[in-house]
């Protein structure tokens, strides 16, 4: 089974800041499987970005992908009090999807 | 509008079951492949089980295999997760989402696009 490792746990950034979240796999994972999903308290998660960098209908630009092979990153260019949530990224391979553990984002 | 509503959970005693469901609607649901997720309170995504379109491929996660089924009702829009001889371990926010296999040119994308809010089972004495 693939492990996916996010990090960090937690990042905490003031708004207008960059924020760079960390994916890497423990095997060499497809591009087309690699998703990212944001979830609020309550909520169930929204599909952000999926095939590592394209984005879903509606995410706003300052929202981005990237990555390939074991090493995936989500960038939130200009953070925004609305981005407060936690991230997972998602990996579909050998007919088992597997989670990373999360990274939550606080805005200061 | 595309939606995605669970229900059936509930408080149930160790060893006991449930049938979880979960109604679709705004969309051709017997066209698109279905999972269930779940997430233990203050814990990550744990992926649980998935069902084809048509029901001829399931798969299920080595943590509940032996004790759960998914299956799916098309003409009644449905996904079902029957789920037996719970533990405490189980206790957790069940969400059903949809699968998408989308192209792109030559390019192949795999995704869970549309998700539910989530029913809630707890498992206690």
């Amino acid at each position: 089974e693939i492990v996916l490792t996010q990090s960090p746990g937690t990042l905490s950034s003031s708004p207008g800041e960059r924020a760079t979240l960390s994916c890497r796999a423990s095997q060499s994972v497809s591009s087309s499987y690699l998703a990212w999903y944001q979830q609020k308290p309550g909520q169930g998660p929204r599909l952000l970005i999926y095939g590592a960098s394209s984005r879903a209908t509606g995410i706003p630009d300052r929202f981005s992908g990237s990555g390939s092979g074991t090493d995936f990153t989500l960038t939130i260019s200009r953070l925004e009090p609305e981005d407060c949530a936690v991230y997972y990224c998602q990996q579909y391979g050998r007919s088992r999807w597997t989670f990373g553990q999360g990274t939550k984002v606080e805005i200061k | 509008e595309v939606q995605l509503v669970e229900s059936g959970g509930g408080l149930v005693q160790p060893g006991g079951s449930l049938r979880l469901s979960c109604a679709a609607s705004g969309f051709t649901f017997s066209s698109y492949s279905m999972n269930w997720v779940r997430q233990a309170p203050g814990k990550g995504l744990e992926w649980v089980s998935y069902i084809s379109s048509s029901g001829s491929a399931i798969y299920y996660a080595d943590s509940v295999k032996g004790r759960f089924t998914i299956s799916r009702d098309n003409p009644k829009n449905s996904l079902y997760l029957q789920i037996n001889s719970l533990r405490a371990e189980d206790t957790a926010v069940y969400y059903c989402a949809r699968w998408v296999r989308a192209a792109d040119g030559t390019n192949y994308y795999y995704y869970m696009d549309v998700w539910g809010k989530g029913t809630t089972v707890t498992v206690s004495s």
